[in-house]
């Protein structure tokens, strides 16, 4: 089975500091993960995906997440938030050979960047 | 921006009418997905399609039937709309791989 956590209900962070936004997974085999943004009444837009290779992976917007095996964990991070990050994050894990595709989401986590 | 559609995008019903959501994909994916998510809360897979006349039901138990006549099509149908079918309804699609799923607008459902 896989499955992500996502601790924090809501971050909240002042505009120009770092955002994080925390996520741990589990998986019985390699992961595939996945972090997604998403904003009032739209749908899910893909962030970035760790799937092999450089444990840092960037990706849209400034955003970037760091793959740590050990601690099983795919923090997603922005060095300077602004007021517009503000949204709902989603960390998605599915295992590397399963052939549905399926993912796993966490429960998401709304950062909300104050002025 | 995906290729992936989703009609209508809002849709108010009365109890007990039949409704279909529409999803369409133009990137040729053969793997696509519904999920229900309450406003701001997780998402819940409900059906999924591995091709052309394959489906598969979900991790939430849902009421609601799916279809795959067509790779591009996936097209979710609840027979007698209640209200708590009220929800937003998010296709997704992908190419399978290593590729990550690509999400339609969401179709915002209210059953009064």
């Amino acid at each position: 089975a896989q499955s992500v956590a996502q601790p924090e209900d809501q971050v909240n962070v002042a505009e120009g500091n770092p955002l994080t936004v925390k996520c741990t997974y589990s998986v019985s085999g390699n992961p595939y993960l996945f972090w997604y943004v998403q904003y009032p009444n739209r749908g899910l837009q893909f962030l970035l995906k760790y799937i092999t290779g450089d444990n840092l992976v960037k990706g849209s917007y400034g955003f970037e997440a760091e793959f740590n095996k050990s601690q099983t964990s795919f923090h997603l991070k922005k060095p300077s938030a602004l007021v517009s990050d503000s949204a709902l994050y989603f960390c998605a894990v599915r295992e590397a050979l399963a052939g549905n595709n399926r993912l796993a989401f966490g429960k998401g986590n709304q950062v909300v960047v104050i002025p | 921006e995906a290729d992936i559609y989703q009609t209508p995008r809002y849709l108010v019903i009365g109890t007990g009418k039949k409704i279909t959501l529409e999803c369409s994909q133009t990137m040729g994916h053969d793997k696509m997905y519904w999920y229900q998510q309450d406003p701001g809360m997780e998402l819940h897979l409900i059906h999924y399609s591995y091709g052309v006349n394959s489906t598969e039901k979900g991790d939430l138990s849902s009421e609601s039937t799916v279809s795959r006549i067509r790779t591009e099509h996936f097209p979710l149908t609840l027979e007698s709309a209640r209200p708590s079918h009220t929800s937003q309804y998010l296709c997704a699609s992908t190419g399978g791989g290593r590729g990550e799923q690509y999400f339609g607008p969401g179709t915002r459902l209210t059953v009064t």
